[in-house]
């Protein structure tokens, strides 16, 4: 099955500053990649998402870059700010709903 | 429309009782999924249902888990008899299916205690 792997597990950063999320997967058939952000007593929320035909997709301050030769694809988040403090989840899924989650993300934006 | 609705949201309960997990998916949604996240394993796929099918339920941990669809609206996990190694965050989520867009909206969570 699908194995995904993201690093790091936790990151700290300044507010105002970029925060960068990567994730590797093993299944190159593999061609739906979700961010999903969850908050603290919440269930988490899709952010992002890109599929495999695309390489790299920008919503505001969040980008998201997918390398499919090298199974890797990453989140960057540009201007932190507080409210960007959670737990991301990248995942990977071929045929885009069994997802296969990575292990997290814990975001601290330091103010 | 009030999103996906999960009870209860935290449960104590000793080890040997059953445990049952409830959720009500988002109105029209012909996908539920039922996942566990633990913070040895991240989030993990425990099954899912299309149009209150079960279609995968390879995440299932053992025979203890049990999971089912009565209708559209309703879905149920239980856990008997319960062990303090499930205990854990289960999340229940749901989705339509519309083509290309195919995002899984996910309930707050039941947080499970087993002594």
């Amino acid at each position: 099955g699908e194995n995904v792997e993201q690093h790091p597990s936790t990151l700290s950063v300044q507010e105002g500053d970029s925060a960068v999320i990567k994730c590797t997967y093993s299944d190159s058939a593999s061609n739906y990649f979700p961010w999903y952000k969850q908050e603290l007593g919440k269930g988490s929320q899709l952010i992002i998402d890109i599929r495999s035909n695309v390489g790299e997709k920008k919503d505001q301050r969040i980008a998201v870059t997918l390398n499919k030769t090298a199974k890797h694809f990453s989140l960057h988040i540009t201007e932190t700010q507080p409210e960007d403090s959670a737990v991301y989840f990248c995942a990977a899924s071929v045929n885009d709903y069994k997802l296969s989650f990575g292990a997290g993300t814990t975001v601290t934006v330091r103010a | 429309d009030a999103g996906v609705i999960q009870s209860p949201r935290h449960e104590v309960t000793e080890m040997g009782q059953e445990v049952t997990l409830r959720c009500k998916p988002i109105s029209g949604h012909d996908y539920l999924f039922w996942y566990r996240q633990t913070m040895m394993r991240g989030l993990e796929l425990l099954i899912y249902f299309n149009n209150n099918v079960p279609i995968d339920d390879s995440g299932m941990p053992e025979d203890r888990f049990s999971a089912k669809m009565p209708n559209a609206s309703f879905s149920t996990l239980k856990i008997q008899p319960s062990e303090p190694r499930d205990s854990a965050v289960y999340f229940c989520a749901s989705r339509k299916d519309r083509g290309t867009y195919n995002e899984q909206f996910f309930g707050p969570g039941t947080r499970l205690t087993v002594l």
